[in-house]
Formats: C-alpha cells, sequence, structure tokens
C-alpha cells in the first residue's frame, strides 16, 4: 500500500540544523510532487514546502524561504528537507505528504506519520 | 497573500448537519480541498476538488464552493466526526491551509 514514514527529528539547540526524511513505498514516486507541511504543537497546519516530480521546481512559504531546503532522491524514493538557523517556533511536528495526482498541485494524500521535531536550548 | 478563513469551532448535535465555511476573495475560482484530522493522527482527505469525496469517505460528507464561500457539510453528523477539518487551496505559487475548525458532535 502507499506509505509515507518520516525520519530525523528530535530536540535541537537554536541555531542548530537538521535533516528530515521521507520514505516512499507503494507508489511510483518520481511520478508524485511531494510537499512538507509542519503542525505547532496545538496549532493548525502549516504548508512549508513543495517540490515538482523531478526536483526541477521548489516553492517555499514565506516563514522559511533561505532556511529551509526541499529535494528529492527519486533513484532511493526519499523526500528531504534540510532546515538550517532552527528557531523556537520551528517546533512543529513535520508532515509530508504526496500529492494525489501525478499532475500536480492537487491534494495531498496519503501524509505521512509525522516527525516531531523540538528547538530548545 | 491569499488567506482563508475557518470558524474556530463548530457544535452540532448528534444525526444532525454540520456545516463549515472556508471564506476567501473569490474562492470561486479556486479549486478547494478538505481535510479530516482526528486527534493524534495525521490529515485525511475528505472532500478534493470543491465536491469530490475519495473512495472510504461515507457519503455523508459532501462540498461545494460558490463566490467567496466554500461549505463542508457533514449530514447526520457522528461522534467519530469530530476533530479538526481544514480547507486547503493552491495560490500565487503557495499551498494555503485554513486556519482550522473544531467540530463537536454533541
Amino acid at each position: 500500500q502507499v506509505q509515507l514514514v518520516e525520519s530525523g527529528g528530535g530536540l535541537v539547540k537554536p541555531g542548530g540544523s537538521l535533516r528530515l526524511s521521507c520514505a516512499a513505498s507503494g507508489f511510483t514516486f518520481g511520478e508524485h510532487y511531494m510537499s512538507w507541511i509542519r503542525q505547532a504543537p496545538g496549532k493548525g497546519l502549516e504548508w512549508i514546502s513543495y517540490i515538482t516530480s523531478s526536483g526541477s521546481i521548489t516553492y517555499y512559504a514565506d516563514s522559511v524561504k533561505g532556511r529551509f531546503t526541499i529535494s528529492r532522491d527519486n533513484a532511493e524514493k526519499v523526500l528531504y528537507l534540510q532546515i538550517n538557523d532552527l528557531r523556537v517556533e520551528d517546533t512543529a511536528v513535520y508532515y509530508c505528504a504526496r500529492d494525489a495526482v501525478r499532475s500536480g498541485y492537487n491534494w495531498f494524500d496519503p501524509w505521512g506519520q509525522g516527525t516531531l521535531v523540538t528547538v530548545s536550548s | 497573500s491569499y488567506d482563508v478563513t475557518q470558524p474556530l469551532s463548530v457544535s452540532v448535535a448528534l444525526g444532525q448537519t454540520a456545516r463549515i465555511t472556508c471564506e476567501g476573495d473569490n474562492i470561486r475560482s479556486k479549486s478547494v480541498h478538505w481535510y479530516q484530522q482526528k486527534a493524534g493522527q495525521a490529515p485525511v482527505v475528505v472532500i478534493y476538488r470543491d465536491s469530490n469525496r475519495p473512495s472510504g469517505i461515507p457519503e455523508r460528507f459532501s462540498g461545494s464552493n460558490s463566490e467567496n464561500t466554500a461549505s463542508l457539510t457533514i449530514s447526520g453528523a457522528q461522534v467519530g466526526d469530530e476533530g479538526d477539518y481544514y480547507c486547503q487551496v493552491w495560490d500565487s505559487n503557495a499551498w494555503v491551509f485554513g486556519g482550522g475548525t473544531k467540530l463537536t458532535v454533541l
């Protein structure tokens, strides 16, 4: 079945860096756009970044532009999110999600179970 | 940037109809998707492209989109429908989520 599994979260000090991974299985990874979304504790969903199937085009929310980098390895079926200069306000569960339709710019289905990033000194 | 606004909370009596709105400027021109998130779980799509229901989603879930308001309607709400609901649109090279609506079934 289609599955997304995030990893790489943890406790990090402000100013630190992390690389999150999202391992995909059960579908042709290289044919789907992918996204990262985060959810701070007790808050709503915040879209962070989006990448086309080839990886040639990327989009970022203004709140993370310049600090976050999305990338993908289609051969290994893995989506990445490099997070630099971490701030306390980056504390959140980070989800990866697949674009439901191969053409892109569609709804997200499915989502992974999320990985928690905690930024604290 | 484009903003969409949802009510913070909606309450509905068991078996009655709940309506959750998503307001945005000329939202009728966009495709609106709706997600349900239960406590401790990842979001799940319940309506896509305004009014389409994925397989496995009960028929009591329906959606509409008109002028400045998109709506998610749950007819005959069940206790299992409780959770947070989010609308989503694509605008100006960015995905936008509404702030979320907490649905309580009384």
